[in-house]
């Protein structure tokens, strides 16, 4: 199986920061790689698809780069809005999985 | 697009579940449909994958042999039949279309495997 390693775990941020969120696979993935946020309670929302293809609906400050086994997500400006957990996820070859998840939070 | 989960609910260890995800405003059978489940307070968990035809299907090895995945097209529903329920089965489970990433998800259904 192809694991997905994230970092950091736990980011801390103000509004206004540009942060960044890396994703590792452990074997080449391609661009098959997707990006979500999920808020408490609900569920995990696409923001990026294809590594770097933003969602329809994603704010443009929102970016994710990368191919092959390393991958970021960027968020230019922060938001109050996007204090959230993020996942990644890889889509190469059946069986899918998951990153272990990114906590945004307030600094 | 909406997706709606049922029939999650406590059941004891060893026992058996059977979800629905009913489907509207697509297409279903044009759509790859997945399960993914979260236990509490962890992240994601990708489990099962079926094709738009239902010709193929694939399974995390943490529910391989106990889980089967189906759909009924003409019916819009998506299943996910859990047999040998242990308490790490207990989580959230939601169903997801696929579409370059899992692009809409149900609310999710609550299972809970307790003694």
């Amino acid at each position: 199986d192809i694991q997905m390693t994230q970092s950091p775990s736990t980011l801390s941020a103000s509004v206004g920061d540009r942060v960044s969120i890396t994703c590792r696979a452990s074997q080449s993935i391609g661009n098959w790689l997707a990006w979500y946020q999920q808020k408490p309670g609900k569920a995990p929302k696409l923001l990026i698809y294809k590594a770097s293809t933003l969602e329809s609906g994603v704010p443009s400050r929102f970016s994710g780069s990368g191919s092959g086994t390393e991958f970021t997500l960027t968020i230019s400006s922060l938001q109050p809005d996007d204090f959230a957990t993020y996942y990644c996820q890889q889509y190469n070859t059946y069986l899918y999985t998951f990153g272990q998840g990114t906590k945004l939070q307030i600094k | 697009v909406q997706l709606v989960e049922s029939g999650g609910g406590l059941v004891q260890p060893g026992g058996s579940l059977r979800l629905t995800c009913a489907a509207s405003g697509f297409t279903f059978s044009s759509y790859e449909m997945n399960w993914v489940r979260q236990a509490p307070g962890k992240g994601l968990e990708w489990i099962s994958y079926i094709r738009g035809t239902g010709t193929f299907t694939y399974y995390a090895d943490s529910v391989r042999g106990r889980f089967t995945i189906s759909r009924d097209n003409a019916g819009n529903s998506l299943f996910l039949q859990m047999n040998s329920l242990s308490v790490e089965d207990t989580a959230v489970y939601y169903c997801a279309r696929e579409d370059y990433g899992l692009d809409y998800w149900g609310q999710g259904t609550l299972v809970t495997v307790s003694s």
